[in-house]
């Protein structure tokens, strides 16, 4: 079945500082959707992205879909305290939606 | 205001006993998902429902049973089987997947069970 990985499993960042997310997928992906899951929240729907080298950006956010459609990463810039929080990267197979293990970000001020 | 309401938001409980965690949605939404949270393991899928009267087992589903008698209504009961019952449970919705793709995915708040 289809295995979801993301790496780091933990960022701590620096306010205004940028860094990278990354998800690899064991099997060709179909979609990557993202979610971002506040401290005590629950899981939010970012984006999603389904083309072969899509690129798609949210303000500070950019996200792209490899060539293959195995991988993904998430890019922010200028980090701020709001983006505290665990991204995860997750693809359909059938009709299940398995998530990898997500990147937990931590900020410094 | 549509949403998904899962109850009740802490849930504690004494090793050997069921318990059944409630999850309501008024999206509309024909499917809906059972995920289960562990620290560092992201989210793990129990069961998932397609349409009312059917529901699949996902990966970890040992342990726990569904039920989907209702187009809104999908409770997940954890049983005494279940070895580490203590988690952050999530439950969610979406569209029809033939009817509209890839659709995302509609969290709840989520129910905490601890088990002693």
């Amino acid at each position: 079945g289809q295995q979801v990985m993301q790496i780091p499993q933990y960022q701590h960042v620096q306010e205004g500082e940028d860094f990278t997310t990354y998800c690899n997928s064991s099997t060709t992906l179909s979609n990557i959707q993202w979610y971002k899951q506040r401290p005590g929240g629950h899981p939010v729907f970012l984006i999603q992205l389904v083309k072969s080298g899509e690129v798609k950006k949210q303000k500070r956010l950019t996200f792209q879909f490899g060539e293959a459609k195995k991988n993904s990463s998430l890019h922010i810039t200028a980090t701020q305290t709001t983006d505290v929080g665990t991204y995860f990267c997750a693809g359909w197979e059938d009709y299940k939606l398995s998530f990898g293990a997500g990147t937990t970000v931590t900020v410094r001020a | 205001d549509g949403g998904i309401t899962q109850s009740p938001k802490y849930l504690f409980r004494k090793e050997g006993q069921n318990v059944t965690l409630s999850c309501e949605q008024n999206l509309n939404h024909d499917a809906m998902y059972w995920y289960r949270q562990d620290p560092g393991q992201g989210l793990r899928l129990i069961y998932y429902s397609q349409i009312v009267n059917d529901f699949q087992k996902g990966d970890i589903a040992e342990g726990y049973s569904v039920s989907r008698e209702k187009k809104e209504s999908f409770p997940l009961t954890v049983t005494s089987a279940q070895k580490n019952p203590t988690a952050f449970y999530l439950c969610a919705s979406s569209p029809s997947r033939e009817g509209t793709g890839f659709s995302p995915l509609h969290f709840g708040n989520g129910t905490r069970l601890t088990v002693t």
